[in-house]
C-alpha cells in the first residue's frame, strides 16, 4: 500500500512489557517522527529522524527508543511500558521540501 | 509555555455559519505557518499553509497571519457537517520538526 502505515492499530499492554510500534512509508522521505496525541496537550514530538541512521531526542523521549536502519521504517519500542504511556501514537514522515508532514493513522496504546 | 497556543473548545455553531478559528504563537522567527485537520480516529492532514503575514484562501477556508500581534486565524465559510474535526494550528521549529496547537474541536450542527 502506498503512504503511511503503522502497526498494530490497537495495542493493549501490562505494564512493565516492552512494546513496539512500528511505521513504514513508502515515499522515501528523508524525515520520520513519532508523536504521541493526549487530551489537554496535543501533538508532543517523541523522537524524530532526519535519514538512516540519524536520530534525534523530541519534547519527550524518556521512556522511548528508536532506530532507523532502513529509509522507510522507523519503529517506536517502549522499554518497560508504564500506565502514563497510554496515550495515541502517530507516526509523520516529510520531504524536507514545504515543512508538510504526513501522518499515519494512529496506534491506540493501552498500557493496564 | 507552548510556542503555539490554541483554544481547545470545543465549538459548536450551525451549518452554513462563518467559523473563526484563532492560535497564538510565542516566537516572533516563525516566518511559516499551518493549519491541519484532524477527523475522528484519523491522522491529522495538512489543510493550508501560510507564509510571513496576510491572508491565503482556499475554497471556503481562508487562513490570516497577523504578525504584529503574532495571530493565526483560519475562517471557514458555508460550514458543513464534514468540517466537523479537529484544527490544529503548527508552525517549523528548524530541522523539518513542527510546534503544534492542542487543537480547537470543532462540530458543525445540520
Amino acid at each position: 500500500d502506498a503512504g503511511i502505515t503503522q502497526s498494530p492499530r490497537y495495542k493493549i499492554t501490562e505494564t512493565g512489557r516492552q512494546v513496539t510500534l512500528m511505521c513504514h512509508q513508502t515515499w522515501s522521505h528523508s524525515y520520520m517522527f513519532w508523536y504521541r496525541q493526549d487530551l489537554g496537550h496535543g501533538l508532543r514530538l517523541i523522537y524524530y529522524s532526519a535519514a538512516a541512521d540519524i536520530t534525534d531526542k523530541g519534547e519527550v523521549p524518556d521512556g522511548y527508543v528508536v532506530s532507523r536502519s532502513k529509509t522507510e521504517n522507523f519503529p517506536l519500542t517502549l522499554e518497560s511500558a508504564t500506565r502514563s504511556q497510554t496515550s495515541v501514537y502517530f507516526c509523520a514522515s516529510s520531504g524536507a521540501v514545504t515543512y508538510e508532514q504526513y501522518f499515519g493513522p494512529g496506534t491506540r496504546l493501552t498500557v493496564t | 509555555q507552548k510556542e503555539v497556543e490554541q483554544d481547545p473548545g470545543p465549538l459548536s455553531v450551525p451549518e452554513g455559519a462563518i467559523v473563526s478559528l484563532n492560535c497564538t504563537y510565542s516566537n516572533s522567527a516563525f516566518q511559516y505557518f499551518m493549519w491541519y485537520r484532524q477527523y475522528s480516529r484519523k491522522g491529522p492532514e495538512l489543510l493550508m499553509y501560510t507564509y510571513s503575514s496576510g491572508n491565503k484562501e482556499d475554497g471556503r477556508f481562508t487562513a490570516q497571519v497577523d504578525k504584529s500581534s503574532k495571530y493565526i486565524s483560519l475562517f471557514i465559510r458555508d460550514s458543513q457537517p464534514s468540517d466537523s474535526a479537529t484544527y490544529l494550528c503548527a508552525s517549523p521549529l528548524g530541522d523539518e520538526k513542527l510546534t503544534f496547537g492542542t487543537g480547537t474541536r470543532l462540530t458543525i450542527i445540520p
